[in-house]
């Protein structure tokens, strides 16, 4: 069981270069989440999606957009890279709905590391 | 607005001393969830515990405990006998049921090096 795969693992890029970051989740997960994690900041939420079909701004959209393409994928696009955004980006799922929403646990990727050059 | 501090940023232990995480919050609703999360060298995020606000039993699991107290809004972690695969990141995050699909805020994290 392969839980959350992201790729690429690792990407460097030259400022105003664009590029996405693919994330797929086969345990049949309603949600799913892009998180970026950046040094003494911890994880910050940059967009999710509670079901196929909708998209919603976490706490650092800016510079982001996402796609949720189907159930199991969430993809993640810089259109246009600033140094800024160099981080580690982390994807994650969960099933929300068994129990209450808020107490599911997330599972994450392996994470992709990005510089913005 | 809903708030995770981990005031440590780096703590250092030798192999087998005890290791005290601190994770204090701060929300607005009364239903809510607590997590930690390990981050070892390798990157990836571990799972492990969760407890929710109308659980304040604390629980000892192996070589780890934590401590819940409502009423100082903390969260703590100890870590007992630790060990140098303990080395790791470990995250305090906080989830309100009012987001619903666990939009988890997370503190910034203690950065733990045990020392053979």
């Amino acid at each position: 069981n392969a839980g959350v795969t992201q790729t690429p693992k690792f990407q460097v890029l030259k400022t105003g270069q664009s590029m996405t970051l693919q994330c797929a989740q086969d345990m049949n997960h309603n949600s799913m989440y892009w998180y970026r994690q950046d040094p003494g900041m911890g994880l910050r939420l940059i967009y999710y999606s509670a079901s196929e079909g909708t998209t919603d701004k976490g706490e650092v959209p800016n510079g982001y957009n996402v796609s949720r393409l189907n159930k199991r994928e969430f993809s993640l696009r810089l259109e246009s890279a600033a140094p800024s955004q160099t981080s580690v980006y982390f994807c994650a799922s969960n099933l929300p709905g068994q129990g209450a929403p808020g107490a599911n646990v997330l599972t994450f990727g392996a994470g992709s590391r990005l510089t913005v050059l | 607005a809903q708030k995770v501090t981990q005031a440590q940023t780096e703590i250092s232990v030798v192999e087998k001393e005890d290791v005290t995480l601190d994770c204090v919050y701060e929300t607005r609703d009364t239903t809510y969830y607590l997590f930690w999360y390990k981050q070892p060298p390798s990157g990836e995020l571990v799972f492990l515990i969760r407890r929710n606000s109308f659980d304040e039993q604390n629980e000892i699991s192996g070589r780890y405990s934590w401590n819940f107290q409502k009423s100082t809004s903390s969260f703590n972690f100890t870590i007992t006998a630790s060990q140098v695969v303990d080395s790791a990141v470990y995250f305090c995050a906080l989830s309100e049921e009012w987001y619903g699909n666990n939009r988890l805020a997370f503190g910034k994290g203690n950065q733990v090096v045990v020392i053979p």
